[in-house]
């Protein structure tokens, strides 16, 4: 099984500041197949769903702001809040879906410093 | 507007069984590959199981493998997954969620107890 691993495990960030989340896959979720990476992003606010934010490691998905991004490669990816909402305060969660079972990371909680 | 919305949580005691259902709306159901995943309390987010666009392959976390089973009626629109042999480590909110390779719509989730 491909273990993920963000960190950290909790981040504090000022309103406006920039935010980044780490996500390590223990072996390449890269498909030379179709050139893509096999990750995606979600975002999990107090008593709801988990919502998609990133597919494919950077690609948003539909009426996710543009201060979210995603990056990476091999077994690195990141992702970025360009500039802290106070909306954005949540639980983030990376999975990689490049083969079952489709795992995730254990969750990063992003509070306002 | 793309939904899915699950049903059939509660409280069951341990070794017991029970049936989870989704109904979806918004999208052609019968396109799309279905996933469960579940989230004990207070705890991370599990892939359980998902389930290709005609039924035909279904794949399951180690921990549920031979006591539950993924499902679906596309004449219904609807994906089922039915629980036996429940233990105290199953109890969680359990999603539906629609799969296209990552988990683009989720549901609101239904809760399941395993407890005496």
């Amino acid at each position: 099984d491909i273990v993920v691993t963000q960190s950290p495990d909790s981040l504090a960030v000022s309103l406006g500041e920039r935010a980044t989340i780490n996500c390590k896959s223990s072996q390449s979720v890269f498909y030379t197949s179709d050139n893509k990476h096999y990750l995606a992003w979600y975002q999990q606010k107090p008593e709801q769903p988990p919502r998609l934010l990133i597919y494919w490691a950077s690609t948003r998905a539909s009426g996710v702001p543009d201060r979210f991004s995603g990056s990476g490669s091999g077994t690195d990816f990141t992702l970025t809040i360009s500039s802290l909402q106070a909306e954005d305060v949540a639980l983030y969660y990376c999975q990689q879906y490049y083969g079952p079972p489709y795992t995730f990371g254990q969750g990063t909680q992003l509070e306002i410093k | 507007e793309v939904q899915v919305v699950e049903s059939g949580g509660g409280l069951v005691q341990p070794g017991g069984s029970l049936r989870l259902s989704c109904v979806a709306s918004g999208f052609t159901f019968s396109d799309y590959w279905m996933a469960w995943v579940r989230q004990a309390p207070g705890k991370g987010l599990e892939w359980v199981a998902n389930i290709k666009y005609d039924g035909s392959e279904k794949n399951y976390v180690d921990s549920v493998k031979g006591r539950f089973t993924i499902s679906r009626d596309n004449a219904k629109s609807s994906l089922y997954l039915q629980m036996t042999s429940l233990r105290a480590e199953d109890t969680a909110v359990y999603y539906c969620a629609r799969l296209e390779y990552f988990l683009s719509y989720w549901g609101q989730g239904t809760l399941v107890t395993v407890s005496s």
